[in-house]
């Protein structure tokens, strides 16, 4: 069955540093993966996602995410966080069903923003 | 920019009780989702719907749990007889497609209804 490890659980850094997410997935085919970000009593917001191609995607809020088949990981970067970004990541691998893609969620890691 | 809604925002029932969460999906869409979140644990797939019917569901969505689109707009869950650990965030999804290379394939999430189970 399909899953996906997220293995930071929190993660705190200063404005303007950078930051990496990491997401690990296990399925046996080649997978959609995604990431959402979750605010304070928010819904999910998709950040960026990867079907096919070009293995480094851009997303919205400057965020990246590079897919390494190899390594089965598609970790979310950015270059310099904002107070904005903190918030709950979540990673997220799409398995095609008969009607639906359903999405298998990773456990999140919470950011916080130092100023 | 289209969004998902969901009614109500915070749902407090007593334990027993039956409970409908409604969802309005993004009207272009075609694929129905629900997924729960129970406090500090993970975001988990629910059921998916499709043509009037349940495409697939997980094995959380026992007998006390049932979805209907009653007309072209709503989505609705219902929970026959709340039970306590059912008591977490619910999210309704919709998507234009169920998936493949096309950017219309993405679930767009509502903001979730907090059902609290006394």
């Amino acid at each position: 069955a399909q899953s996906v490890t997220q293995p930071d659980i929190h993660i705190t850094v200063s404005e303007g540093a950078s930051l990496e997410l990491r997401c690990n997935y296990s399925y046996g085919a080649t997978p959609y993966l995604f990431w959402y970000v979750q605010s304070p009593g928010q819904g999910l917001q998709l950040l960026l996602k990867y079907f096919s191609g070009d293995t480094l995607v851009q997303g919205i809020k400057g965020f990246e995410a590079e897919f390494k088949r190899s390594q089965s990981s598609f970790n979310l970067r950015k270059p310099s966080v904002h107070w904005s970004d903190a918030a709950e990541y979540f990673c997220a691998v799409g398995i095609l069903t008969g009607g639906g893609n359903k999405l298998t969620f990773g456990t999140g890691t919470q950011l916080k923003v130092e100023l | 920019e289209p969004e998902v809604t969901q009614t109500p925002s915070h749902q407090v029932t007593q334990m027993g009780q039956e409970v409908i969460l409604r969802c309005v999906p993004i009207s272009n869409h075609l694929y129905f989702y629900w997924y729960r979140q129970i406090l500090g644990q993970k975001v988990e797939f629910l059921v998916s719907f499709y043509n009037n019917e349940i495409s697939e569901k997980s094995e959380i969505f026992d007998d006390q749990f049932s979805v209907e689109r009653p007309d072209g707009s709503n989505f609705t869950l219902k929970i026959r007889s709340t039970k306590l650990e059912d008591s977490a965030m619910y999210f309704c999804a919709s998507s234009v497609r169920r998936g493949g290379a096309s950017t219309t394939d993405t679930q767009y999430f509502g903001p979730g209804t907090r059902l609290t189970v006394l």
